[in-house]
């Protein structure tokens, strides 16, 4: 999983299998999350968010878990395509901090053929 | 076009010599970043501008400086380049008026010789 560390996990998954990112946060004060996708040479791209007051947030193949009492962030991929291979990385931040986000350092996904 | 439209998009430049990293958007944005990307070390924040009057020095400020041309416009400048700082630089802007996250720009993958 995940971590502010110097290095980067990485993840390999079939393709059509579903893939789990992990990440732990630092602050448990945090109150709005959010997932980024980077692909090879391009900048990140948001793929989903979530606030402190829900625990689960669906969107399109992705789903968002938040555990507040471990300080733990999960993606969810469901039938995970080539185009899904890509760095994946959580950013926290705090409410009255202006919103400034503090980034993970990531997850590499690569999808096998 | 691109929202947030980085330039040049890769540059090599020697030891001690003055470089501009430009950055402009058209999403209506207050609020920009600089960050910077090195491997294994996820996004650190080198400067942020939460409008055209206000700069504020991120994590990672020494040796780099930043100008505020316009809302549009957020520049960064590394007034003396050193080998350590190459990497990838990669723009940002908010929304300080909607509670969500940064749009990036594609980056500019830095090196210094």
């Amino acid at each position: 999983g995940e971590s502010v560390g110097l290095h980067l996990p990485t993840l390999s998954v079939q393709e059509g299998d579903n893939s789990i990112i992990n990440c732990a946060y630092s602050n448990s004060a945090s109150d709005y999350f959010i997932w980024y996708k980077q692909e090879s040479g391009k900048g990140p791209q948001f793929i989903i968010d979530i606030r402190s007051n829900m625990d689960k947030r669906q969107g399109q193949r992705v789903t968002v878990l938040l555990n507040k009492t471990v300080k733990h962030l999960s993606l969810q991929i469901a039938a995970t395509q080539p185009g899904d291979s890509a760095v994946y990385f959580c950013a926290e931040s705090l409410s009255g901090s202006a919103r400034q986000l503090t980034f993970g350092s990531g997850t590499q996904l690569t999808v096998l053929p | 076009d691109a929202d947030v439209t980085q330039t040049p998009r890769n540059r090599i430049t020697k030891t001690g010599k003055r470089i501009m990293l430009e950055c402009s958007q058209t999403k209506g944005h207050d609020r920009m970043y600089w960050y910077r990307q090195d491997p294994g070390l996820g996004l650190r924040l080198i400067y942020y501008s939460f409008d055209v009057k206000d700069i504020n020095k991120g994590e990672i400020s020494d040796g780099y400086s930043v100008s505020r041309q316009a809302q549009a416009k957020f520049s960064l400048s590394l007034e003396s380049a050193i080998p350590n700082q190459t990497a990838l630089y990669f723009c940002a802007t908010s929304d300080s008026s909607r509670d969500q996250g940064y749009t990036f720009g594609s980056g500019t993958r830095l090196t210094v010789v």
